[in-house]
């Protein structure tokens, strides 16, 4: 599996919109990109998956390279109930679905 | 839109005891995912199961087994209980086995003593 790296923590303010990046040169051609979003002492909740280009749903957007060794998780107009923990995970979705969780990137949105 | 459901919410158990946590996926998912996540931790893939068989196994204590039964819900059953296994257990459930989105459910934590 790929290994995946994101910033340990990210600060914003309300209304601001946020970009967290992570890193995976590893990714293998049938690995997808999915961002989690975990509140504390909540089950992870899932945001946005993605293989290339750029992905929107209602809550986010996924931009991925062309190379796809990085993508980025766009947060618009983020509000105090964003501030949670926010893990990238790449994966081969052609069976062993098991998700590896590395550190995720704690944003804290304040006032 | 039903959810994962677990149960207990939570649990309380002194050292030497046995647990066994329930998990009940989202109707129509015949997959089912164990998470454990350690205090300040990321959570860790335990094991899982597809159509009521192991499908994968992460780390997982051999004092830890599971099953899947016929109406997809799983059991975590642990032994022999460490402090250490102090920690939120989640389960997911997705639909098939082969990169489908997980939905997790709301966790048991379970405290030893």
């Amino acid at each position: 599996l790929a290994k995946t790296t994101q910033p340990i923590s990210m600060d914003s303010y309300e209304g601001q919109e946020v970009n967290i990046t992570c890193s995976h040169n590893n990714i293998a051609t049938n690995d997808y990109i999915t961002w989690y979003q975990q509140f504390p002492s909540q089950g992870p909740r899932f945001i946005i998956q993605g293989y290339k280009t750029k992905v929107t749903n209602e809550v986010a957007s996924l931009f991925i390279p062309a190379d796809r060794k990085s993508s980025t998780l766009s947060l618009p107009r983020v509000s105090l109930s964003d501030t949670a923990v926010y893990y990238c995970l790449v994966g081969f979705t052609g069976g062993g679905n098991k998700l590896t969780f590395g550190t995720g990137t704690q944003l804290k949105v304040e006032l | 839109a039903a959810g994962v459901i677990q149960s207990p919410r939570h649990l309380i158990k002194e050292k030497r005891e046995t647990a066994t946590l329930k998990c009940y996926p989202i109707p129509r998912h015949d997959t089912v995912y164990w998470y454990q996540q350690g205090p300040g931790q990321d959570p860790q893939f335990l094991i899982s199961f597809y159509e009521k068989m192991q499908s994968d196994k992460g780390s997982i204590p051999d004092r830890f087994s599971a099953q899947q039964f016929s109406d997809y819900h799983s059991e975590l059953n642990m032994s022999s209980l460490e402090l250490g296994d102090s920690a939120l257990y989640f389960c997911a459930s997705s639909l098939g086995d082969t990169g489908e989105t997980q939905y997790f459910g709301p966790g048991t934590r379970l405290l030893v003593l």
